[in-house]
């Protein structure tokens, strides 16, 4: 159980574009969704947090209006990196969590590798 | 604010080898604690947890004991496998703000 998809796993695009990625729960329902970016051997940088049906909650230095985050259902979360320059090039990782008494438990997507040409 | 400390790596062990990774914690309040693995080019995957002091996680031959006196969770297997080499990350769910904060992630080597 606790299943974490993402889709796509890789894509590569060219600058100026925007590319979506999903993140879906594919057994359980998640109520809180979860963005990190992790640059080469690096730790995991937490760039937002969102609730099904709200806004999410972005993390000082991450921009909103590039990154847009939304979390339509119980099961779905989309990023859309808008006007991607290579610079956003990185993994990007969702997590989620189901709420009730394992709220403090995160189920992690396998990641998505944005690179932009 | 609350932050996680873990061992610097790579850690280059051989097979059969006893591993340790150190990691200790600074929070507020009694949040619970995590080990989570990543293999090359994948997600996390959790690997164990403790939700109050004195717990002991384990799951595939590791284990890590939540110590509220030393603030520490250290990760421990008594026989690493070539399998076993990974990145690992101790973490910890902050209950103030909501969200896991995570330590840099220590990289094991294991060798046959």
């Amino acid at each position: 159980g606790a299943v974490v998809s993402q889709h796509p796993s890789r894509v590569i695009c060219k600058s100026g574009t925007s590319v979506k990625i999903e993140c879906r729960s594919l057994d359980f329902q998640a109520t809180t969704m979860f963005w990190y970016r992790q640059f080469p051997k690096q730790s995991l940088m937490l760039m937002a947090t969102s609730n099904e049906g709200s806004k999410a909650t972005y993390e000082q230095g991450v921009e909103k209006d590039k990154f847009l985050i939304n979390h339509a259902s119980l099961t779905l979360s989309t990023l859309t990196v808008t006007s991607a320059h290579p610079e956003d090039s990185s993994f990007y990782i969702c997590s989620a969590a189901s709420g009730g008494p394992d709220t403090d438990t995160q189920y992690f997507g396998p990641g998505t590798r944005l690179t932009v040409l | 604010g609350d932050s996680v400390t873990q061992m610097e790596g790579p850690v280059t062990l051989s097979e059969e080898a006893f591993l340790t990774i150190n990691c200790t914690y600074t929070a507020t309040g009694y949040p619970s604690l995590f080990w989570y693995v990543q293999y090359p080019g994948e997600g996390l995957q959790l690997l164990l947890k403790a939700t109050k002091a004195d717990d002991k996680g384990s799951n595939k031959g590791f284990e890590a004991t939540y110590r509220k006196e030393t603030t520490s969770f250290h990760l421990e297997k008594g026989s690493v496998q070539v399998s076993d080499s990974a990145v690992y990350f101790c973490a910890l769910f902050s209950t103030g703000g909501f969200k896991t904060i995570f330590g840099a992630g220590t990289r094991l080597f294991v060798k046959a």
